[in-house]
């Protein structure tokens, strides 16, 4: 893999409550990306960063939000989880351009 | 946000069969990528196509991004299990951004 750390890999949780996940990169690559994999849907984006404390929305950003404090660190936080977000989450990173993007092996995430 | 559709969803055939997976956009893209997925882990990249007409080889596997480069398409000849995956196209955006197709999930039996 390319230096790409998620964590959890797994969590199971309840709804109403916060969840964060965590991104980490050891390639200095400039931007991160968040990622949603349901059936049926290949990988949806729900937020990017181009830089620390640069980030934006993608198309499915409602009830995430991001930070980026440091290059190596990207998370994600659903403030108030519902069980529409029980998904595969993946992080991905990338130099921009037609660059490849290397993705994380994903969190599994339940909210019950 | 523009539409990508691969065709099919899902392939199941045999060891030693062809196979091609369609990718399709109503606009013109500049560049696309081809992924594989296999469970529990994230895409791999298998290939960039930037140039109309462009055709890629990678093994056993052939790439073709059509001359008004609003299509797309990966061939596999000889498929083996190893070939067993989700194989997902993608779409370069504006700002580095990717758009996925829904994907195509191949399963090749001995």
């Amino acid at each position: 893999d390319a230096g790409i750390t998620q964590s959890p890999r797994h969590k199971v949780t309840e709804t109403g409550t916060p969840v964060t996940l965590r991104c980490h990169q050891t390639e200095n690559h400039r931007y991160m990306y968040w990622y949603r994999q349901d059936p049926g849907h290949g990988l949806r984006l729900i937020h990017y960063s181009y830089g620390v404390k640069d980030t934006d929305k993608g198309e499915v950003s409602d009830g995430y939000s991001v930070s980026r404090s440091k290059t190596e660190d990207f998370l994600l936080t659903l403030e108030s989880a519902t069980s529409s977000q029980t998904s595969v989450y993946f992080c991905a990173i990338s130099d921009g351009g037609v660059q490849p993007q290397h993705f994380g092996d994903g969190t599994r995430l339940s909210i019950l | 946000t523009q539409l990508l559709e691969q065709s099919p969803q899902f392939l199941s055939i045999q060891e030693g069969e062809n196979l091609t997976v369609y990718c399709n956009s109503s606009s013109v893209f500049s560049s696309l990528q081809w992924y594989r997925q296999e469970p529990g882990e994230g895409p791999v990249l298998l290939v960039t196509v930037v140039t109309g007409g462009e055709v890629k080889k990678l093994k056993r596997l052939t790439f073709q991004f059509g001359d008004a480069r609003k299509d797309s398409s990966l061939h596999i000849t000889a498929a083996q299990p190893g070939d067993t995956g989700l194989y997902l196209c993608a779409r370069n955006n504006a700002g580095n951004m990717l758009t996925f197709g829904g994907g195509t999930r191949l399963m090749v039996k001995p």
